[in-house]
């Protein structure tokens, strides 16, 4: 099976802007979820999506939304970017208790 | 909520050595527990998981163990190598409800492994 992909994988916003992110979970896999990496904050849970629903959220401003699409690929975005939005934003893909990661999408917020 | 506590930060150790990363959580009701492995560029790797109703589990040269009374789990990596150099990370999870989808990771550990 092919593993979990997001794109892009790079972005360069400035402050003010929004930003749209997107994740292909694993074929099969109708649970999917977003967690924000940075070197102070470690890896915070965002949100998850299970068919088409939003199940469970994070502490994050309502800045941050999502959603999740009929054939589980799941959007993330984030308005009026401020520069402490810059990290590595990535999604895993589970069928159960398991997750198994994507690359991630490196933001940097100028 | 829960808290998840891995110690510790960084580990230095001789190849063919073995290495311990040890976690700590806070909220009784959390029954999954899995391990991973991230190297540079990449997304987190799970590597070994363990749930509530097992005490440990190994697979190869990696073994976790849990402790429920204590609330604490441990990775243990036996005969490490360079290519085991990486940053591991603990993460606990309860079932259902409100923790749908929901890991809560310890800070990370930073293994190095020395040929």
């Amino acid at each position: 099976k092919a593993g979990v992909t997001q794109t892009p994988r790079y972005l360069i916003k400035t402050r003010g802007q929004q930003v749209t992110l997107s994740c292909s979970p694993i074929s099969g896999h109708r649970s999917v979820s977003w967690y924000q990496q940075t070197p102070g904050q470690g890896l915070q849970f965002l949100f998850e999506y299970f068919s088409e629903t939003q199940r469970n959220k994070g502490n994050f401003p309502g800045r941050f939304s999502g959603r999740q699409f009929s054939n589980s690929r799941s959007e993330m975005n984030v308005s009026t970017l401020e520069l402490g939005d810059s990290a590595l934003y990535l999604c895993a893909s589970s069928d159960r208790d398991e997750q198994f990661f994507g690359p991630g999408t490196r933001l940097t917020v100028l | 909520g829960e808290n998840v506590e891995q110690h510790p930060s960084t580990l230095s150790v001789q190849e063919g050595d073995s290495a311990v990363i040890k976690c700590t959580y806070s909220d009784s009701a959390s029954n999954y527990f899995p391990w991973y492995k991230q190297e540079l560029g990449k997304g987190p790797q799970l590597i070994i998981d363990i749930r509530s109703n097992v005490g440990e589990k190994k697979d190869q040269r990696i073994a976790v163990t849990l402790n429920k009374t204590a609330k604490h789990f441990s990775l243990h990596i036996t005969e490490t190598q360079p290519e085991d150099s990486a940053v591991y990370f603990c993460a606990a999870k309860k079932a259902g409800g409100t923790s749908y989808g929901k890991l809560t990771f310890g800070q990370g550990t930073i293994l190095t492994v020395h040929p």
